[in-house]
């Protein structure tokens, strides 16, 4: 079974620190990786998606991944209290049914 | 990347009876996709809708229960039938125009049954 494991939360960082965002998947064959945003009571928003191992910025946001160690993760820098939510890691696999697989998400509190 | 318009937002509906979801794409999508949150949880996939052919059902749903149309590249319905206050959750349905750039969603309907 292909499963997407985040820490629940809440995270909490104060206003202006960095918050960091941890996801780890199953499937080794995925091939893309993707960060949705989503507010309470609103649907998810995509922020940022990686493809190749490494770092990907994208303003105060970076992706990182490794695939050797089925890992990616988001970095939000200068965290804001417009930054709270809940952060859901989403996977794919392109030769398996090209669906998305979620994470639980992991809620953020970034405190003023 | 696709902008989804979905309807309705929210409705209550009495048990026994059904709901039409319906989602209209701005662009050409391939693949269209059904989603179920329930309340503090991730998103459960319920369906991939193909043009063309029958939706793919995932493990615990049916198409009894949740039937799905896809009559052209823009547009697809998730028939919620019979509802029970179970099926009381927020619906969604996303989709890619193409699959390197991610998947957009719908708004959201947010059904609620008495």
């Amino acid at each position: 079974q292909k499963e997407v494991e985040q820490n629940s939360g809440p995270l909490s960082v104060p206003e202006g620190a960095i918050a960091s965002l941890n996801c780890t998947y199953s499937d080794r064959g995925s091939q893309s990786f993707f960060w949705y945003r989503q507010y309470s009571g609103k649907s998810p928003e995509l922020i940022m998606s990686i493809y190749s191992n490494g770092d990907k910025e994208d303003g105060r946001f970076t992706a990182q991944l490794n695939k050797a160690s089925q890992y990616v993760s988001l970095l939000i820098r200068d965290s804001q209290p417009s930054d709270s939510a809940t952060y859901l890691c989403a996977v794919l696999n392109n030769n398996a049914g090209n669906m998305l697989t979620f994470g639980g998400g992991t809620r953020l509190m970034v405190k003023p | 990347s696709a902008v989804i318009s979905q309807k309705p937002s929210r409705d209550i509906c009495q048990r026994g009876t059904s709901l039409t979801i319906q989602c209209q794409v701005d662009s050409q999508v391939t693949m269209m996709f059904w989603y179920r949150q329930q309340p503090g949880q991730s998103l459960t996939l319920i369906a991939t809708a193909n043009q063309g052919s029958e939706a793919t059902y995932e493990s615990g749903f049916v198409i009894d229960k949740f039937p799905i149309s896809r009559p052209n590249l823009t547009f697809s319905t998730l028939t919620v039938s019979n509802m029970s206050p179970e099926d009381s959750s927020i619906y969604l349905c996303s989709a890619a125009g193409t699959m390197t750039y991610g998947y957009t969603f719908g708004s959201g309907t947010r059904l609620t049954v008495v």
